[in-house]
């Protein structure tokens, strides 16, 4: 069964803090993964995406890893900030159609505190 | 800022009344998408469109229809609404080279049937 497993669930660091978030999958075929970040009561927003060929994306303060061996990837958030507190969801995609489907972890519940 | 909008933000509602739940993207995407996500819970899928006229369900049974007469405009409606319905509701977008993933999300519909 295709899944994506998120951890941890939830998560509270200090301001200026760095943190790692973990995504594990199990969906094959791989096409590729993508991170979003969600603020409560907003849409998720795209932070970064890799393919099978890459295995580190950055956008900012965040960076992203794939090992397409293990099936895992991580985001890893610098000098954190306030704003940084959101909801941060792990999506893969296979290719086992044209249209491909996408597999949603649950988030990780990410709160940086003053 | 992504231009996709999603009208109204909250909604509480009687049983059995009627919804529609409006999405409206200004990008000129083809493709947009209704998810459903429960507090915690990963999104799910219910309906797509490839483009006009162009409807499909989703992974996720749902009671709810779409219709996609124009580009820019893909309303999602509850023809008796239950309690069962309660739920945010995000549409979404995405342009072409971006295969079947959303790109840009609207900030969602909250809604709550008493």
């Amino acid at each position: 069964k295709n899944q994506v497993e998120q951890s941890p669930q939830s998560l509270i660091i200090l301001e200026g803090k760095n943190c790692t978030l973990q995504c594990n999958y199990t969906v094959s075929p791989f096409s590729n993964l993508r991170w979003y970040k969600q603020d409560t009561g907003r849409g998720p927003v795209s932070l970064t995406i890799m393919t099978f060929s890459e295995n580190t994306k950055s956008n900012g303060r965040y960076t992203a890893t794939l090992d397409a061996d293990t099936k895992q990837s991580s985001l890893h958030i610098t000098a954190s900030q306030l704003s940084d507190s959101a909801s941060y969801i792990c999506v893969v995609s296979d290719r086992g159609s044209t249209l491909g489907r996408l597999y949603f972890g649950r988030g990780t519940q990410l709160t940086v505190w003053p | 800022e992504a231009d996709i909008y999603q009208t109204p933000r909250y909604l509480v509602i009687g049983t059995g009344k009627k919804i529609t739940l409006e999405c409206s993207q200004t990008m000129g995407h083809d493709k947009m998408y209704w998810y459903q996500q429960d507090p915690g819970m990963e999104l799910h899928l219910i309906h797509y469109s490839y483009g006009v006229n162009s409807t499909e369900k989703g992974d996720l049974s749902s009671e709810s229809t779409v219709s996609r007469i124009r580009t820019e405009h893909f309303p999602l409606t509850l023809e008796s609404a239950r309690p069962s319905h309660t739920s945010q509701y995000l549409c979404a977008s995405s342009g072409r080279g971006s295969g079947n993933q959303p790109q840009h999300f609207g900030d969602g519909t909250r809604l709550s049937i008493l």
